[in-house]
C-alpha cells in the first residue's frame, strides 16, 4: 500500500531563517506531487505541483521554492522566512491520471516568529 | 476557469439526524468531483468521488453524495450523523475535458458540528 510522510511535524523558526520541509511517498511510482498551504485552518492554497523529477510548476509567486530530486521526494524550501509564511503545509500525491483523488500527508505546522 | 462553492461556513446537526453539506461547482466541461474530510491538525482524507455513471456515489464512513448536473451540485450526505463525524469537509472539482495538467480546485471548507 502507498504511504506519504512529511517531516518535521512542527517547526518554529525565526524570521529570516531558511526552511526545508520534506515529503516522501512510498509504494508507488511516478506520482504527481503537490505542496499546499492552509492558513487559519481553512482554505487550501496550491503552492507547487510536479508531474516528474525536476519538473516543478509554481502556482503563486512567493518566498518559497520546491524541488523534486527523486521520483518520490518533494522538498519545500525558503532562503529567508517571512512572518507570512506561517501556516499548515500539506504535501499530497496522486496517480498520474486526471480522475484520481489526492492523498495527503499529515502536514507540518510552521510558525515563524 | 473552474470553481467550487461551499455556501455554509458551519453546519450543526444533532447526533442521529441526517446531515447535508452543500457544494456547487463551475467548470467549462464535465467535472470530476471529490469530497475530503479533515480532522484537527491532520491532513485531508479522501471520502468519495464522482467520475461518471451513477449520480449517487457512496464513500467511506457511510457518506454519500449526489451529482446533479442541472443544478451543478454535489452535496455530501449521511443518513445518521455521529459525533465522530465532526470535522472540516472540503469539496473539490477538476475539469475532465481540459488538456494537459489541470489542477484540482478546493472549496473553502464547511465545519460540521454534530451535537450529542
Amino acid at each position: 500500500s502507498q504511504t506519504i510522510h512529511q517531516w518535521p511535524a512542527t517547526l518554529v523558526q525565526p524570521v529570516g531563517s531558511p526552511l526545508s520541509l520534506e515529503c516522501t511517498v512510498e509504494g508507488t511510482s511516478n506520482p504527481n506531487l503537490y505542496w499546499y498551504r492552509q492558513a487559519a485552518g481553512r482554505g487550501l492554497q496550491l503552492l507547487f505541483y510536479s508531474v516528474g523529477i525536476g519538473q516543478i510548476s509554481s502556482e503563486v509567486p512567493q518566498n518559497l521554492s520546491a524541488s523534486r530530486p527523486q521520483d518520490r521526494q518533494f522538498i519545500l524550501s525558503s532562503k529567508k522566512l517571512l512572518l507570512s509564511d506561517s501556516g499548515f503545509y500539506l504535501c499530497a500525491w496522486s496517480p498520474g491520471l486526471a480522475g484520481n483523488e489526492q492523498f495527503f500527508g499529515p502536514g507540518t505546522r510552521l510558525t515563524v516568529l | 476557469a473552474q470553481s467550487v462553492a461551499q455556501p455554509e461556513d458551519q453546519v450543526n446537526v444533532a447526533e442521529g439526524n441526517p446531515l447535508t453539506v452543500k457544494c456547487t461547482y463551475s467548470v467549462s466541461g464535465n467535472p470530476y468531483l471529490f469530497w475530503y474530510v479533515q480532522y484537527p491538525n491532520r491532513g485531508l482524507q479522501f471520502l468519495l468521488k464522482y467520475i461518471t455513471g451513477d449520480n449517487l456515489v457512496k464513500g467511506s464512513y457511510g457518506f454519500e453524495a449526489e451529482f446533479n448536473k442541472s443544478q451543478t451540485s454535489f452535496h455530501l450526505k449521511k443518513p445518521s450523523a455521529l459525533v465522530s463525524d465532526s470535522a472540516l469537509y472540503f469539496c473539490a472539482v477538476r475539469d475532465r475535458n481540459s488538456g494537459g495538467y489541470q489542477k484540482v480546485t478546493f472549496g473553502t471548507g464547511t465545519k460540521l458540528q454534530v451535537i450529542p
